[in-house]
């Protein structure tokens, strides 16, 4: 298998812009997560799906912070409009009945 | 506050010198995962403890699950230029939703 796969795998953008952050999980895989990880905080998870369904969004910062998952082999994570304090390593990661989650390479983020 | 407080923050030994790295919690787990994140990747799952009072060993690694499932610690012993990384401990407060500790940052001097 192909593991978690994200993109973009870096992008800079301009404060106020949108950004969209993709991701592709392990196929067969029912669980389907998103962190934030920073320097400071650590890895937060953002919000997390199970069978596609949003089960917990309680730790997306604000209401800037979007993310859907329209099937079982696609998710987004947006940011409308973008903080330079959104700058992190944004991680998808993918689950089979939460035994191991596994990690994408990131996505890493600046805002400018 | 951490819902998984790990310690120590950072750690810098030499090669062949024996640590250990905590992880707890003032709730009690199902189960706890130890990961290993290197620079510019994801973290990769090391082990999963589920059973209170659990000692699990990989190569020179071994990992221990406390009794009261609050707990675990992870121990290396004649550590290696290789083993260094940032160590995270997770685990399921609510069953299906996995929270990260901090992190132990590790560097292993040759």
């Amino acid at each position: 298998d192909a593991g978690v796969i994200q993109s973009p795998r870096h992008e800079v953008t301009e404060m106020g812009q949108e950004v969209t952050l993709r991701c592709k999980p392990i196929s067969g895989h029912d669980y389907l997560f998103w962190y934030r990880q920073t320097m400071m905080r650590g890895l937060e998870l953002l919000i997390y799906f199970n069978n596609n369904v949003p089960i917990d969004d309680s730790g997306m910062p604000e209401d800037r912070f979007s993310a859907k998952m329209p099937n079982a082999s696609f998710s987004t994570l947006k940011i409308q409009p973008s903080e330079p304090r959104d700058s992190a390593v944004y991680f998808c990661a993918s689950s089979l009945r939460i035994n191991t989650i596994y990690f994408g390479e990131g996505s890493w983020l600046t805002v400018v | 506050t951490q819902l998984l407080e790990q310690s120590p923050q950072f750690l810098s030994i030499q090669e062949g010198e024996n640590l250990t790295v905590y992880c707890n919690s003032s709730s009690v787990f199902s189960s706890l995962q130890w990961y290993r994140q290197e620079p510019g990747e994801g973290p990769v799952l090391l082990v999963t403890v589920v059973t209170g009072g659990e000692v699990k060993k990989l190569k020179r690694l071994t990992f221990q699950f406390g009794d009261a499932r609050k707990d675990s610690s992870l121990h290396i012993t004649a550590a290696q230029p290789g083993d260094t990384g940032l160590y995270l401990c997770a685990g399921p407060p609510r069953g299906s939703d996995m929270r990260f500790g901090a992190g132990t940052r590790l560097t292993v001097k040759p």
